[in-house]
């Protein structure tokens, strides 16, 4: 069984631009959350989709969207990239979510360096 | 603001004994707790869940839960150095899990 696909996996952007990750969750999963890691915040929820539609959003500025589409997968979106937005960005799915019994999965996350 | 909050460590112990690591949070509605484990430079693999007060075993692994208490650990029998890593405490307040909050995570060291 195939685990979370997050593309790319290394990427090097300059400031002002803008980035979009992938993610493909497990065959079945219909859950997709996406994490920002960084030394010093740690490990920050910035927003999860559920049958293609955002069910629950971090505190993350307007510039940090996604979206999913009918397969599931789902894409990230950061505009106007600030020195700051340098992170791991990681991919997590799950079957369904709910507050119990459903395992989440992360993949291996995209690291984004802003220069 | 809901919280976790790990000691940041590192907890340094000699191979073969027992780690363990700890987690209180902040919000008493909290519903399902997560330890995760994560190698420096790999993301977040899944150690434990509990859901209820009590302890939970999986191996080597144990971990309790103290809702009165808002606290939550992770016993680790029998370290190896293999169990060298960053442990991450997880809680989800309701709603879907895919709502985790995230301790800052605490460095184990295990030595030979």
């Amino acid at each position: 069984k195939a685990g979370v696909t997050q593309t790319p996996r290394y990427l090097i952007k300059t400031r002002g631009q803008q980035v979009t990750l992938s993610c493909s969750p497990i065959s079945g999963h219909r859950s997709v959350s996406w994490y920002q890691q960084t030394p010093g915040q740690g490990l920050q929820f910035l927003f999860e989709y559920f049958s293609e539609t955002q069910r629950n959003k971090g505190n993350f500025p307007g510039r940090f969207s996604g979206r999913q589409f009918s397969n599931s997968r789902s894409e990230m979106n950061v505009s106007t990239l600030e020195l700051g937005d340098s992170a791991l960005y990681l991919c997590a799915s799950s079957l369904s979510g709910g507050p119990s019994g459903n395992t989440i999965y992360f993949g291996e996350g995209s690291w984004l360096t802003v220069v | 603001q809901k919280e976790v909050e790990q000691n940041s460590g590192p907890l340094s112990v000699p191979e073969g004994a027992i780690a363990s690591l700890n987690c209180t949070y902040s919000d008493r509605v909290s519903q399902s707790f997560f330890w995760y484990r994560q190698y420096s430079g790999k993301s977040p693999e899944l150690i434990m869940s509990i859901y209820s007060n009590g302890d939970k075993e999986d191996g080597r692994f144990t971990a309790q839960l103290n809702k009165a208490s808002q606290y939550v650990s992770l016993l680790i029998r029998d370290s190896q150095p293999s169990d060298s890593a960053t442990y991450l405490c997880a809680v989800n307040y309701g709603g879907s899990q895919g709502n985790l909050i995230f301790g800052k995570g605490t460095k184990l060291s295990v030595k030979p």
